[in-house]
């Protein structure tokens, strides 16, 4: 199966300022990657599919980029809102798999 | 709005059956891909299994144990998983995905399951 490794772990950023999160495959993916983000109590939203296009509703701030083995998740101008838990995600073949998780911190 | 609802029992014996249903309304089933997601406390993500187009296709970690059926009278997807343990212990998601190439774009808030005795 294809892993998927996020890095960092945990990552503090400053409000108003960009945060990267970063996700890397196993193997080749082509551009089947998703970017979902996480809160507690509360359903688990799509941000990025295809590497790179926003989902229905989801705030131009969310960009994604990338394709073959690394993919990037940028969050700019950060909000309060922003802050929780983000999975990447690959569909390229099954088993899907996920990230073990960025989580993004007030600094 | 689509929504995605997952019910069933909040607590399962070991080695008995953990059988949860996801409710759609906005939507019938027979537009999308259903999958089954779970996340056990403190870890990330799991990928149970998909059911699309009246085909499945499970975690190969699970799928010995794994039952995802639609019942789309009822606009209901069903997860059955068998001879469960302290494992299995998790918030079980449904999301609807539109395609092959698309992300899951609606998911259910989850229901926590707890397998003890």
């Amino acid at each position: 199966e294809t892993l998927m490794t996020q890095s960092p772990a945990t990552l503090s950023v400053s409000p108003g300022e960009r945060a990267t999160l970063s996700c890397r495959a196993s193997e080749s993916i082509d551009n089947n990657v998703a970017w979902y983000q996480l809160k507690p109590g509360q359903a688990p939203r799509l941000l990025i599919y295809g590497a790179s296009t926003r989902a229905t509703g989801i705030s131009a701030r969310f960009s994604g980029s990338g394709s073959g083995t690394e993919f990037t998740l940028t969050i700019s101008s950060l909000q309060s809102e922003d802050f929780a838990v983000y999975y990447c995600q690959h569909y390229n073949t099954w088993p899907y798999t996920f990230g073990q998780g960025t989580s993004l911190e007030i600094k | 709005q689509a929504l995605r609802q997952e019910s069933g029992p909040r607590l399962v014996k070991p080695s008995e059956t953990l059988s949860l249903t996801c409710s759609v309304s906005g939507g019938s089933t027979s537009r999308y891909y259903w999958n089954w997601i779970r996340q056990s406390p403190g870890k990330g993500l799991e990928w149970i299994g998909i059911y699309y187009s009246g085909s499945t296709n499970y975690n190969p970690s699970l799928k010995s144990r794994i039952t995802i059926s639609v019942d789309s009278s009822k606009n209901q997807i069903s997860l059955n998983l068998r001879s469960v343990t302290a494992a299995d212990t998790a918030i079980y998601y449904c999301a609807s995905q539109r395609g092959y190439a698309y992300g899951f774009d609606s998911w259910g808030q989850g229901t926590l399951v707890t397998v003890s005795s």
